[in-house]
């Protein structure tokens, strides 16, 4: 099945830097989320995009909807221990009732 | 919190008996769905509802079964579970925000087949 290009595959950090990772798709799509997965857990809604060139923040999170629709960004500033996790993009369009996930990018903080 | 709940949170089962996993929610969505994931594949769609008794298959649906009698209750069955069907499954449910929705997660259930 269709999945998304998210990129990079893992990162290993040291706290208090800066986090990019993008998603990218050969289709253009209405929506952009981006979700947090914890290790044993369901993935959490961090954020939602629904329109091109949005760009939206939540803490130190920012996300923005690529103006072309097929891609997306996530950046998180920054970081802590607890940013420790697997973060998905997801992309919705309106003539399916179905989102397509990224494969994700596991995210390591060291102190 | 989307108001999901899964059950039952693990489950350790041998090859060739039947399964079926439940998802339940509080809040009166009208659409449903069962994901699988795996190491290397991410989430996967299996079956989804978008309504009582209203089902469609997703790009893994072979060798499971869905039904929704409730609108709170989204069943996933494994006829015959199978090694391959070991897994983590996650049930998420659509928001109500226009025609494309986010989606929220429930905790998971982790199935072992042996």
């Amino acid at each position: 099945g269709q999945q998304l290009n998210q990129s990079p595959q893992s990162m290993f950090i040291q706290e208090g830097e800066d986090v990019s990772m993008n998603c990218t798709s050969s289709s253009i799509f209405n929506t952009w989320l981006w979700y947090k997965q914890d290790p044993g857990e369901g993935p959490v809604l961090l954020i939602a995009l629904y329109k091109a060139g949005e760009l939206t923040s939540n803490g130190r999170l920012t996300a923005q909807f690529g103006i072309t629709r097929k891609d997306s960004f996530l950046n998180i500033s920054a970081s802590i221990p607890s940013d420790v996790g697997i973060y998905f993009c997801a992309g919705g369009s309106y003539n399916t009732d179905k989102l397509i996930f990224g494969t994700g990018t596991r995210l390591q903080v060291f102190p | 919190d989307a108001g999901i709940t899964q059950s039952p949170r693990h489950k350790v089962t041998e090859t060739g008996t039947p399964v079926t996993l439940r998802c339940h929610q509080t809040e009166n969505h009208r659409y449903m769905y069962w994901y699988r994931q795996d190491p290397g594949h991410g989430l996967r769609l299996i079956h989804y509802s978008y309504g009582v008794k209203d089902t469609d298959k997703g790009e893994v649906s072979d060798g499971y079964s869905v039904s929704r009698s409730k609108t709170e209750d989204f069943l996933l069955t494994l006829e015959s579970a199978t090694s391959s069907q070991t897994s983590v499954y996650f049930c998420a449910i659509r928001g109500d925000r226009g025609l494309t929705d986010t989606q929220y997660f429930g905790p998971g259930t982790r199935l072992t087949v042996l």
